[in-house]
C-alpha cells in the first residue's frame, strides 16, 4: 500500500494567518492527490483534486501544489470557517489510502 | 443536486454481519461515468477506503478488508450497499458512501459493534 504521512498533525494558528500543510507518498503518485476538508461531526468535503485543481465553489484561498511523492495545501489567509481537519488521499493505485489528518485549531 | 444517503442498524453483534445501503439521488447509478465507493472512519480516527463498485458490478477492496467484505449494486433501486462480516469491535466506525472518492458523500451512519 502507498503511505501517506501528512504533517503536522495538529497547527495552533490563528485568523489571517497563512497555513501550509504538507503530505508525502512513500512513492510517487504524480498528481493523483486530493485533499479534503472535515468539520467535527461531518462528513469530509472535497476540496482540490490532481494536486492543484480547485473543486468548484471552494474559495480562492485554498491551494495546491506539488506532484510526485511530495505536496502541499495552502489557506492564503485563515477564516474562522477554516478550522477543521484536512486530509490528504492518493487516488493513484488501489488501495486509495489516506493521510492521517491534520487538525487546524 | 446528487445526493447520497446511509441506511442501516446502527449496532451489530460481534461476528455477526455490519450491512448497509446507500441510497443515490440525483444521478442513476448505472452511469458508466462513475463508480461508487465506501470509505468508512473510527471515532476520533483517519479514514480508511473499504472499496468500490462500478454500474457493471466490477469491484475492488482493500487487501485488508477483502476476505470480509462485499459491496453489491442494484440499479432497479439506484442502490449499492455493503456487507461485511464476522465484524469486531474494530470495525466501530462511522460508515461512509460516496461517488467515487471526491464525492459527493453520504453524511454517514456510526455502526457500534458490541454484543
Amino acid at each position: 500500500d502507498i503511505q501517506m504521512t501528512q504533517s503536522p498533525s495538529s497547527l495552533s494558528t490563528s485568523i489571517g494567518e497563512r497555513v501550509v500543510i504538507t503530505c508525502r507518498a512513500s512513492e510517487s503518485i504524480r498528481i493523483y492527490l486530493n485533499w479534503f476538508q472535515q468539520k467535527r461531526g461531518k462528513a469530509p468535503k472535497f476540496l482540490i483534486h490532481s494536486a492543484s485543481s480547485l473543486q468548484s465553489g471552494v474559495p480562492s484561498r485554498f491551494s495546491g501544489s506539488g506532484s510526485g511523492t511530495d505536496f502541499t495545501l495552502t489557506i492564503s489567509s485563515l477564516q474562522p470557517e477554516d478550522f477543521a481537519t484536512y486530509y490528504c488521499q492518493q487516488s493513484y493505485m488501489t488501495p486509495y489510502t489516506f493521510g492521517q489528518g491534520t487538525n487546524l485549531e | 443536486q446528487v445526493q447520497l444517503q446511509e441506511s442501516g442498524p446502527g449496532l451489530v453483534k460481534p461476528s455477526e454481519t455490519l450491512s448497509l445501503t446507500c441510497t443515490v439521488f440525483g444521478v442513476s447509478v448505472s452511469s458508466s461515468s462513475y463508480y461508487w465507493s465506501w470509505i468508512r472512519q473510527p471515532p476520533g480516527k483517519g479514514l480508511e477506503w473499504i472499496g468500490y463498485i462500478y454500474y457493471s458490478g466490477t469491484t475492488t477492496y482493500n487487501p485488508s478488508l477483502k476476505s470480509r467484505v462485499t459491496i453489491s449494486i442494484d440499479t432497479s433501486k439506484n442502490q449499492f450497499s455493503l456487507n461485511l462480516n464476522s465484524v469486531t469491535a474494530a470495525d466501530t466506525a462511522v460508515y461512509y458512501c460516496a461517488r467515487e472518492t471526491t464525492g459527493p458523500w453520504g453524511q454517514g451512519t456510526l455502526v457500534t459493534v458490541s454484543s
